[in-house]
């Protein structure tokens, strides 16, 4: 079964610090795609970064960046100078084509992150 | 830039009611999901339709059902509604892969 771990159920961190929230995943596909999304208190689910399986490089927005190593299928999300807006839930996904050709997301269960003033 | 529109935003119903749930993707993204999120659970995948086509199910119950229509507007259809119905309710578009999926600001579902 194609499954997303984060073992972090809930992580704090002082403001303007750094934090790191982990992500592994299990599949057996070898063309798959990467997601962080964020859920605030309004539970809008919000694209906060994404990254190309066979993308080497990994992908930087702003202050969020990540560090994907694909052999051991680790897709850790890191938030520099972490901002109050910055608390959330935040879930790791990723997307596999499915046997009907179209894409399917699957989600981690989820980290709440609590910024500290 | 046009969202996913999601309606209603809120719905209440009483046990064994039927709910329908509308859901207008982002123009020319030619996928549709629907997820449902119970309280402090992740997202659970119910369903998809590529080009108006059913393409995925996952774990949605047989009493509820899903189409998509010519406008490419998804509807779900839920009937003989459970007190463990009561969740959020997101769609989701997606067009070219890259782009992910955009999610709407969800449905609210309480079955009292």
């Amino acid at each position: 079964a194609q499954t997303v771990t984060q073992s972090q159920p809930e992580m704090s961190v002082q403001e303007a610090e750094t934090v790191t929230l982990s992500c592994t995943y299990d599949t057996s596909e070898s063309d798959y795609y990467l997601f962080w999304y964020k859920q605030p208190p309004s539970r809008q689910m919000i694209l906060v970064i994404r990254q190309e399986a066979y993308k080497q490089q990994n992908a930087t927005e702003n202050r969020f960046s990540v560090n994907f190593q694909k052999a051991a299928k680790s897709f850790s999300l890191k938030i520099s100078d972490s901002q109050l807006g910055d608390a959330a839930m935040y879930f790791c996904a990723y997307s596999i084509r499915s046997n009907f050709g179209n894409e399917k997301l699957t989600f981690g269960t989820g980290t709440r992150l609590t910024i500290i003033p | 830039a046009a969202g996913v529109i999601q309606s209603p935003r809120h719905l209440i119903k009483e046990k064994r009611e039927t709910a329908t749930l509308k859901c207008y993707p982002i123009p020319r993204h030619d996928t549709v999901y629907w997820y449902q999120q119970g309280p402090g659970q992740d997202p659970q995948f119910l369903i998809s339709f590529y080009e108006k086509m059913q393409s995925d199910k996952g774990s949605i119950p047989d009493r509820f059902s899903a189409q998509q229509f010519s406008d490419y507007h998804s509807e779900l259809n839920m009937s003989s509604l459970e007190l463990g119905d009561s969740a959020l309710y997101f769609c989701a578009s997606s067009g070219d892969r890259l782009d992910g999926y955009t999610f709407g600001s969800g449905t609210r579902l309480t079955v009292v």
